[in-house]
């Protein structure tokens, strides 16, 4: 999963398989989350986003899950294909800006 | 409609130099905002602006200036760049608080 630190987290998962990242997020007051995506090159993409008040979110294939309790965000990917290989990263918003973890880097074996 | 576009793509600037970093959007947004991306550092956000007419400095604000200079525009500009500046730098707009962010495709700065 996502942490503050040097080194990206990596996630390797066989194509047709379900793909789980995690992100745990640092401020209590953050009350909207958004996952995003970034392939190599390109500027990071939206994916899903949650409200606070929501504790479960359902995209195409993706479902975002919110624990407000321990501070938890997760990012499920259904069905993963080789499109899906990327860095993803997940953002909270206690205010007027947006914080960012550091990525987790998803590889799809084909 | 384009989003958000920035320009240039690449750079290459030397130690003390100086540049704009242009960025503009069509999707009538209110704040506009520059990050910074680092190898394992994830996105930082150099500056905000929440409306037109107002800045903020974000959390590496050292070494930049920001100009919003309509609703559509906002750009950043090194004064005199340090090889500590080089790294992937991104526009992004929104609508407002608690709605999703745009992001332009990026500059690659490298500065020697």
């Amino acid at each position: 999963g996502e942490s503050v630190g040097l080194h990206l987290p990596t996630l390797s998962v066989q194509e047709g398989d379900n793909s789980i990242i995690n992100c745990a997020y640092s401020n209590s007051a953050s009350d909207y989350f958004i996952w995003y995506k970034q392939e190599s090159g390109k500027g990071p993409q939206f994916i899903i986003d949650i409200r606070s008040n929501m504790d479960k979110r359902q995209g195409q294939r993706v479902t975002v899950l919110l624990n407000k309790t321990v501070k938890h965000l997760s990012l499920q990917i259904a069905a993963t294909q080789p499109g899906d290989s990327a860095v993803y990263f997940c953002a909270e918003n206690p205010s007027n800006q947006f914080y960012f973890g550091t990525g987790t880097s998803l590889t799809v074996i084909p | 409609n384009a989003g958000v576009t920035q320009t240039p793509k690449f750079q290459v600037l030397k130690t003390g130099q100086s540049m704009t970093l242009q960025c503009a959007q069509d999707m009538n947004h209110n704040s506009m905002y520059w990050y910074r991306q680092d190898p394992g550092m994830g996105l930082r956000l150099i500056y905000y602006s929440a409306s037109e007419g107002t800045t903020d400095k974000g959390e590496v604000p050292n070494g930049y200036n920001v100009s919003r200079l309509n609703k559509r525009e906002f750009s950043l500009r090194l004064e005199s760049a340090a090889p500590s500046q080089t790294s992937v730098y991104f526009c992004a707009s929104t609508i407002g608080q608690n709605e999703k962010l745009f992001f332009g495709s990026g500059t690659q700065l490298s500065v020697l």
